[in-house]
């Protein structure tokens, strides 16, 4: 039972550069999070998808995109990464109320130089 | 007003003794309330969670809430080096919106 899993853990890219984080979980929850932690900032929302086939902005959603490809897959695009991206982020799944608290992944740690 | 609210820290204890961490926040009607343990370098780990009726104890963890002055704490006796990392406290509120305070750094000294 592996939970959440993000890939990949570490990618460095260049202004301007585009990737694709990709997120799955097999803990059959319908909510899924991406979130960026940046020092003194704490965890800040990016996107979420309540349940599959939806998706909706966060709290810092700009420069980037999503899709719930799946139930168990929610992935994070960056079209032309920008060095205010550079962060570490995590993918989060929850039951539909979030009630019983997030699981998150281990992590994917951008810099974008 | 952030939704939630933590002091930074550091916290420093020494080993055996209780650790005490709170958060608070804002929307009175918030129903569930999380702490969650982040080591350096690895991504945040559940560790409790209590609804708005009632305290909850795990092994050396006790959580709290006070409704009435908003806030919820962390209780963790018989500190441990283990326990060293920084402590995040979230919160559901009423709009089912989940918010993370910044977290409090927390370090057992041996």
């Amino acid at each position: 039972n592996a939970g959440v899993t993000q890939t990949p853990k570490f990618q460095v890219l260049k202004t301007g550069q585009s990737m694709t984080l990709q997120c799955a979980q097999d803990m059959n929850h319908n909510s899924m999070y991406w979130y960026r932690q940046d020092p003194g900032m704490g965890l800040r929302l990016i996107y979420y998808s309540a349940s599959e086939g939806t998706t909706d902005k966060g709290e810092v959603p700009n420069g980037y995109n999503v899709s719930r490809l799946n139930k168990r897959e929610f992935s994070l695009r960056l079209e032309s990464a920008a060095p205010s991206q550079t962060s570490v982020y995590f993918c989060a799944s929850s039951h539909q109320t979030g009630r019983n608290g997030y699981t998150f992944g281990s992590g994917t740690r951008l810099t974008v130089v | 007003q952030k939704e939630v609210e933590q002091n930074s820290g550091p916290l420093s204890v020494p080993e055996g003794a209780i650790a005490s961490l709170n958060c608070t926040y804002s929307d009175r009607g918030s129903q569930s309330f999380f702490w969650y343990r982040q080591y350096s370098g690895k991504s945040p780990e559940l560790i409790m969670f209590i609804y708005s009726n009632g305290d909850k104890e795990d092994g050396r963890f006790t959580a709290q809430l006070n409704k009435a002055s908003q806030y919820v704490s962390l209780l963790i006796r018989d500190s441990q080096p283990s326990d060293s990392a920084t402590y995040l406290c979230a919160v559901l509120n009423t709009g089912n919106q989940f918010y993370f305070g910044t977290g409090t750094s927390l370090t057992v000294i041996p």
